[in-house]
């Protein structure tokens, strides 16, 4: 069974801390690592798509790192501010899908709350 | 331009009811999903179509759960005799191409479903 694992759970912060958090996945026979944000009454929104080990992408104050041998990937935020309050999901396509119609298994993501 | 969008955005229906959930996705994607968040949980794939063909159909937990895209546009998922473990949101997703593990999906704001 494959399993996606988001640590912490939860997450609270001021105005202006920076912070991550960590979605773990199984490293055998990688494909690619999502991440998502979804605000409260609002869609899921994309922020990326990771592929290769050692991949870092940014947008913004966001920023994600990949490790495929270990099997983790990093989310930061630099200078939280309010409107980051969101629950930040990481997905993992099955590796074992053979011809993949890429669906994705998704962890239970970290709910972030950053106070004024 | 328009997002994908889902209607109801939320649905009460007593047990043994009949429910449809309506999802319309971004004009000329080929794929769509539909996936379930029970409380607490990371959404789960339910189902997936590539237009009008339902490729994969193995998430869904109970003959009582019916999915359709008859034109290749908007799709239908159909929730017969619901019961309390239906409660749940559910999420629809579509991409422009076919899927694969590397393609974004682009995600509704989902329909919230509770069954009393």
């Amino acid at each position: 069974i494959l399993n996606v694992e988001q640590s912490p759970q939860s997450l609270h912060v001021q105005e202006g801390d920076s912070t991550n958090f960590t979605c773990s996945f199984p490293s055998s026979n990688f494909y690619a690592l999502h991440w998502y944000r979804w605000e409260t009454a609002k869609s899921p929104e994309a922020l990326f798509v990771m592929t290769l080990n050692g991949d870092e992408k940014k947008k913004g104050r966001i920023s994600a790192t990949l490790n495929t041998k270990e099997g983790y990937s990093y989310l930061y935020i630099k200078g939280s501010q309010p409107e980051d309050s969101a629950t930040y999901l990481c997905a993992f396509p099955p590796a074992n899908y053979g011809g993949s119609q890429g669906n994705l298994i998704f962890g239970k993501g970290t709910k972030l709350s950053v106070k004024p | 331009g328009a997002g994908v969008s889902q209607s109801p955005r939320y649905k009460v229906a007593k047990r043994g009811q009949d429910v449809a959930l309506r999802c319309d996705p971004i004009s000329g994607h080929v794929s769509l999903f539909w996936y379930q968040q029970a409380l607490g949980q990371g959404p789960e794939f339910l189902t997936y179509f590539q237009n009008e063909a339902q490729l994969d159909k193995s998430g869904l937990p109970s003959d009582r759960f019916f999915a359709e895209r008859p034109e290749g546009s908007v799709s239908t998922l159909k929730i017969q005799r619901t019961q309390q473990e239906d409660s749940a949101v559910y999420l629809c997703a579509s991409s422009p191409r076919l899927a694969g593990e590397k393609e974004t999906q682009y995600f509704g704001p989902g329909t919230r479903l509770l069954v009393l």
